[in-house]
Parts: C-alpha cells; structure tokens; sequence
C-alpha cells in the first residue's frame, strides 16, 4: 500500500533552516508529483510547495518562495524540503502528499507529518 | 489568488442524520474541486474529487455536487465516524487553496 513517512522536524530558532525528509513506497514515485502542504497548530490547510514527477517543475506559495526548495532524489524515493529564514509562521505539522494523477492536483495519499515549530 | 469559504464553521448533527456541507469560490473553478475529511490527529483523508467523484474506498453516504462557484458535499445518514472536520480544496488556478474547514460535530 501506498506509504509516505515525513521526517526531519524539530524546534529551529528563527532565521535558522531545517531540511524534510519523505519517503514514499508502494507506489511508481517517478510517476507523480508529490507536494507539501502544512497546517499550523488548530488551523486549516495550507498548500506550500509541488515537485514534478521529473524533478523538472517546481511551484511554491508565496508566503515560502525565495526561502524554501522543494527536491527529489528518484533513485531514492524521496522527496525533500529545504526551509531557510524560517519565521515563527512557519510553525507548522508539515505533510508530504501525492498527487491524485498528473496534473490533477488533488492529494490522495498523506504522510502522518513532520512537526516544526520555530522560536526563540 | 482563489478564495474558498465553506459554511457553516460548525455543524451540529446527530448519528443517522444528514449533513449538507458548502464551499463557495471567489470565481469559477469548473468543475476542479475536492473534499477532504480531518479527523483529530489525523492527516486529512481525501472522499470527493472533480466536485462529484468518490475516492477509492470512500462510501456510498458520501456525495459531492455542483460546479463553478458553488458546491456542496453531503452525508446522507451519519455514521459516528463521520465527525471530523471537513475542507474543500480546488485545483483550477495555482495556487491550489482549501476553504477554511466545516466541523462537524
């Protein structure tokens, strides 16, 4: 069965970094985009960031754009979230999540999340 | 940037009844929408896809329709395990948005 495992969160001082792991299994991974979407403490959903299923197209929200990098290693089934000048608004459970089909961005399978709280 | 607002923030049901959930558009996103259940603790699990379609494994009880600006998702009896919270999601125009959740309760 399809299985996404997010990893690397943890407590980060502002203007600090931190870099996400996902590893996905039971599914083609060369196949699919996969995103990240996060969710701040007892708030909703909020979409941050997609990788192609080649690697070759990244997107990002603005409120990320300029400060995170989205990758994946193919070879590894993994996708990764590179978080630089992190801000207190970016505490957030961070989800890695596959894409229903190419170009139907809808998420049809999630990890558990990652957690990660920025503060001083 | 499209805004999504789904109504009400809270609704409050009994086991067996039916829930009718909204989720309006700032403008037009066709037919390209999706609904998405979040229980505590949970990751959100998606049900309805392309406004009317049912995700594998999603039961019969749940329901989506509309198009354009306006859609609904509805349950046609409560199961205790269908109190959660609910999110519309669409995909027409980057960025992809969701509406800010309907508990369920």
């Amino acid at each position: 069965q399809v299985q996404l495992v997010e990893s690397g969160g943890g407590v980060v001082q502002p203007g600090g970094s931190l870099r996400l792991s996902c590893a996905a299994s039971g599914f083609t991974f060369i196949n699919y985009g996969i995103h990240w979407v996060r969710q701040a403490p007892g708030k909703g959903l909020e979409w941050v960031a997609i990788i192609s299923f080649d690697g070759n197209v990244q997107l990002y929200a603005d409120s990320v754009k300029g400060r995170f990098t989205i990758s994946r290693d193919n070879s590894k089934n993994t996708l990764y979230l590179q978080m630089n000048s992190l801000r207190a608004e970016d505490t957030a459970l961070y989800y890695c999540a596959k894409q229903l089909a190419v170009a139907r961005n809808y998420f049809d399978h999630w990890g558990q999340g990652t957690l990660v709280t920025v503060s001083s | 940037e499209i805004v999504l607002t789904q109504s009400p923030a809270t609704l409050s049901l009994s086991p067996g009844e039916r829930a009718t959930l909204s989720c309006r558009a700032s403008q037009s996103v066709s037919s390209y929408l999706a609904w998405y259940q979040q229980k505590p603790g949970q990751a959100p699990r998606l049900l309805i896809y392309d406004a009317s379609n049912r995700a594998t494994g999603i039961p019969a009880r749940f329901s989506g329709s509309g198009s354009g600006t306006d859609f609904t998702l509805t349950i046609s009896s409560l199961q205790p395990e269908d109190f959660a919270v609910y999110y519309c999601q669409q995909r027409d125009n980057w960025p992809w948005t969701f509406g800010q959740g309907t508990k369920v309760e």
